[in-house]
């Protein structure tokens, strides 16, 4: 069985300040882990996914995360908040082959000027 | 760009009308999905095509009918709906089976059952 908890509904933080929207998981094979975004009125879309290998992702528009096993942790950040980057935020987990990924319950972010 | 295609990206229906939603995808996948998502919730899981067959249905009512034409076409029947199943509705595509599961969505069709 597959889980994600996300921490924190919504998350507030200033222009330029870091971003830190936390994700635990719990999954009995070994996981794939993926962050989505999703801005209003769109669709999910892909920011970074843990599959094999190099424990520390980069994805898109400079958002990174780390998949910590020992923590059962996959925390996304990104250094410098922009404007654009309020939205929605999925973490999710998926056993492979896309049948049944499980969403978090979302992180709204907003941004301050 | 989106490379997954929905159609129409609003729908109005009463609840006696039928209509269909529409997903197309060209990236050769032979998985696709249909997610119903509630505002400020994740997006729920309805329907799985596998290879043109249907794979899972997650327990999803009759009045929601999922048809799937081809490897590149899923379509949603609509009939005898209720406001309750306002919603925006989400066509998503994927490698099955020993790939790692990424989900390619649309931008989604938002219904209003009055």
């Amino acid at each position: 069985a597959q889980s994600v908890t996300q921490l924190g509904s919504h998350v507030s933080v200033s222009e330029g300040a870091l971003v830190l929207l936390r994700c635990n998981y719990s999954s009995s094979v070994p996981p794939y882990l993926f962050w989505y975004v999703q801005y209003p009125n769109q669709g999910l879309q892909l920011l970074l996914k843990y599959t094999t290998g190099a424990t520390l992702v980069k994805g898109i528009n400079g958002f990174e995360a780390e998949f910590k096993k020992s923590e059962t942790s996959f925390h996304l950040t990104k250094p410098s908040a922009h404007m654009s980057d309020a939205a929605e935020y999925f973490c999710a987990v998926s056993g492979g082959g896309g049948f049944k990924t499980i969403f978090g319950a979302g992180t709204r972010l907003f941004v301050k000027a | 760009d989106t490379e997954v295609t929905q159609t129409p990206k609003h729908l109005v229906m009463g609840m006696t009308n039928k209509k269909s939603l529409k997903c197309e995808q060209h990236m050769g996948h032979r998985a696709m999905y249909w997610y119903k998502q509630k505002a400020k919730k994740p997006p729920e899981l309805m329907f799985v095509y596998s290879y043109e067959k249907l794979s899972i249905n997650e327990s999803v009512p009759s009045r929601f009918s999922p048809e799937c034409p081809n490897s590149s076409l899923l379509n949603l029947h609509l009939h005898a709906l209720q406001p309750e199943d306002s919603a925006l509705y989400l066509c998503a595509s994927s490698q099955p089976g020993g790939d790692t599961g990424e989900l390619f969505f649309g931008e989604g069709s938002r219904l209003t059952v009055l």
